[in-house]
């Protein structure tokens, strides 16, 4: 069970907006900063979103990232069947048993 | 431009050994932290490993710690993982990362899969 709590699955139509909610605690997303990777089918992640909200060089602003609290989000815009992968948020933690965690991963399917 | 390849994935015994290595190309590998990131079949992302530039500080998930050894050689831009004591849940493809606090450059994977 991952220590970052994200639905196993969202689904939207081409066009449409979805949102991918990641769920921690203080001693992860509520002092750090939040990630977020896309893996597409039989590839390696990618980073998406960093820093919460920054969007590294070649990212489309279609994707977007916030945080408020213990629990941070992912948005997607304009959505394209290229956008079906996996999500996955991740970002340190204080505790004692990790220092880095990942939450389960979220299952984008563009209808 | 930037890159990292894996290798030294295989099949192994429970109780064997293997060395991962990653071959760093296109930055300045000591100037940057790295990780390494596993993922079993069919499941999640799980982070492993993590080294800063100068070894100095390494950090292992619990279920690891004792087993694996993260190390590093800049001269020789290569990252390795050191894998002991192998188990049946160790079975997946491992990542190597930069790592900048976010993992933003990843490479294809290299399997491992211990029966």
């Amino acid at each position: 069970q991952s220590v970052l709590t994200q639905p196993p699955s969202v689904s939207a139509a081409p066009g449409q907006k979805v949102t991918i909610s990641c769920s921690g605690s203080s001693s992860n997303i509520g002092n750090n900063y939040v990630s977020w990777y896309q893996q597409l089918p039989g590839t390696a992640p990618k980073l998406l979103i960093y820093d919460n909200n920054k969007r590294p060089s070649g990212i489309p602003d279609r994707f977007s990232g916030s945080k408020s609290g213990t629990s941070a989000t992912l948005g997607i815009t304009g959505l394209q069947t290229g956008d079906e992968a996996d999500y996955y948020c991740g970002t340190w933690d204080s505790s004692l048993s990790s220092a880095k965690v990942f939450g389960g991963g979220t299952k984008l399917t563009v209808l | 431009q930037v890159q990292l390849v894996e290798s030294g994935g295989g099949l192994v015994k429970p109780g064997g050994s293997l060395r991962l290595s990653c071959a760093v190309s296109g930055f300045t590998f000591s100037d940057y932290y790295m990780s390494w990131i596993r993922q079993a079949p069919g499941k999640g992302l799980e982070w492993v490993s993590y080294i800063s530039s100068s070894s100095s500080t390494i950090y292992y998930t619990d279920s690891v710690k004792g087993r694996f050894t993260i190390s590093r050689d800049n001269a020789k831009n290569s990252l390795y993982l050191q894998m002991n004591s192998l188990r049946a849940e160790d079975t997946a493809v491992y990542y190597c990362a930069r790592d900048r606090g976010h993992m933003d450059v990843w490479g294809q994977g290299t399997t491992v899969t211990v029966s």
